[in-house]
């Protein structure tokens, strides 16, 4: 299977503990996103690497979450202290930027971590 | 504030006919508009995008339309099958503003029944 691939699929951890995930990317494509979902709701934007570099985080992204993007592969989004609120299915998600042969940022998903505080 | 909006939550048809699933956005500097389905536990699939320069594109059983002086746009699925039933998310983006990112409607659920 050569799309975006994430792990865990689930992880249930404890309110205050520190949670890692990882995405890999589709093998080609030099752009990686990170959104995350919650019932009811469309994914919600959280950050983005352009090769290894963070070019785009938003408000959502607190001092308790920091993504990184090693080499420009794989990615790791980490949250620390974890919270009731931060329940929800973490998505990631890869681009080919201009020039390739894939239009312009259509972003493909994977399967996503859901992730439960308790 | 919800800048992409999918007033309906849910939508039924039946087999064969069409489904035609609206979006409503309300920031002019959206430029590239794509629509995802996605089934339980799985990730959001890819099924059709749009620029802003046109306002039709095709591709197969699906159609999007784009009327930007109304900021709407719909994906037209004909005919629906039951294969088709999952939750369809709109999503914008405004690339000439440097932004990568994808601002996502709430999504409207589809039931093609057979």
């Amino acid at each position: 299977d050569t799309g975006v691939s994430q792990n865990p699929r689930h992880k249930i951890t404890k309110r205050g503990q520190n949670v890692t995930f990882r995405c890999d990317p589709i093998s080609e494509h030099n752009r990686l996103y990170w959104y995350r979902q919650t019932l009811g709701q469309g994914p919600e934007f959280l950050t983005y690497f352009q090769n290894e570099a963070q070019l785009e985080k938003s408000r959502l992204l607190s001092d308790r979450f920091s993504a990184e993007r090693p080499k420009g592969s794989f990615s790791t989004l980490e949250i620390q202290r974890t919270e009731q609120g931060d329940s929800a299915m973490y998505l990631c998600a890869s681009s080919l930027g201009e020039g390739g042969r894939l239009a312009k940022n259509i972003q493909y998903f994977g399967a996503g971590t859901r992730l439960s505080v308790l | 504030d919800q800048q992409v909006k999918q007033n309906s939550p849910s939508l039924s048809v039946q087999e064969g006919r069409i489904s035609i699933l609206n979006c409503d956005y309300t920031n002019s500097m959206f430029d590239y508009f794509l629509w995802y389905k996605k089934y339980p536990a799985e990730g959001p699939t890819f099924l059709i995008s749009i620029s802003s320069i046109k306002d039709k594109n095709e591709d197969g059983r699906f159609t999007v339309f784009l009327n930007k002086s109304a900021k709407h746009l719909s994906l037209h699925i004909v005919p629906s099958q039951p294969g088709d039933s999952a939750v369809y998310f709109c999503a914008a983006s405004a690339t000439q503003g440097g932004s990568e990112k994808l601002v996502f409607g709430k999504g409207t659920k589809l039931t093609v029944n057979p």
